[in-house]
């Protein structure tokens, strides 16, 4: 068990559909991470926030936004969604900068 | 723009032997490199850095290479489980203070007992 919790585990939904995905850090971790991976694919990094502030931002799509809470928790919004969005979306978290990330298990999403 | 690479997508090695998984990339301004093991439905799980100021860092049955002229860098086990079957990704992080990291594709190790 990592500590990182991700909700929820699986996800279905249709084409120009919204969702969000909410992930719970592990204690006392400040950053955290969304990740993007697609079939046959590696983990793509999709945003990285830092107690509540944004700090990198990667491949994320312009119908794709994050927040972080006051109580590190993080959520993260797909809009719009398209075929291609179907994928495992992970969350991780870690300390600080150059540390270990752990992760979550995961929200499978799938888009019908 | 693949920065990272893990050009071996698959692995085969005897239980007891030595696994080596390959990792290259393209930035010379990576300066953190971790490995992680994926089982399936799980999250990935962090095994092993190094910083780009060592060419060597070992755990257990876990060591990582750097060889920064190179620009690659290798995760051996010794001596490998079947517990050890599992996705392998390699990743990169870009300079002090950044928080972005890049992942290779990933290599399936099968020990094979």
């Amino acid at each position: 068990d990592s500590g990182v919790t991700q909700t929820p585990k699986h996800l279905i939904t249709a084409t120009g559909q919204r969702v969000t995905l909410r992930c719970s850090p592990r204690s006392g971790d400040l950053s955290v991470y969304w990740y993007q991976q697609s079939l046959d694919q590696g983990l793509q990094f999709l945003i990285q926030y830092y107690n509540g502030e944004e700090r990198a931002k990667g491949n994320i799509l312009e119908r794709f936004s994050a927040q972080q809470f006051p109580d590190l928790h993080s959520e993260l919004n797909l809009s719009s969604l398209e075929l291609g969005d179907s994928a495992l979306y992970f969350c991780a978290s870690s300390v600080d900068v150059h540390q270990p990330q752990h992760f979550g298990d995961g929200t499978r999403l799938s888009i019908l | 723009d693949q920065q990272v690479k893990q050009n071996s997508p698959s692995l085969s090695v005897q239980e007891g032997r030595i696994s080596i998984l390959n990792c290259d990339y393209t930035n010379s301004m990576f300066d953190y490199f971790l490995w992680y093991k994926k089982y399936p439905a799980e999250g990935p799980t962090f095994l092993i850095s190094i910083s780009s100021i060592k060419d060597k860092n070992e755990d257990g049955r876990f060591t990582v290479f750097l060889n920064k002229s190179a620009k690659h860098l290798s995760l051996h086990i010794v001596p490998s489980q079947p517990g050890d079957s599992a996705v392998y990704f390699c990743a990169a992080s870009e300079g002090p203070g950044t928080y972005k990291y890049i992942f290779g594709t990933g290599t399936r190790l099968k020990v094979l007992a």
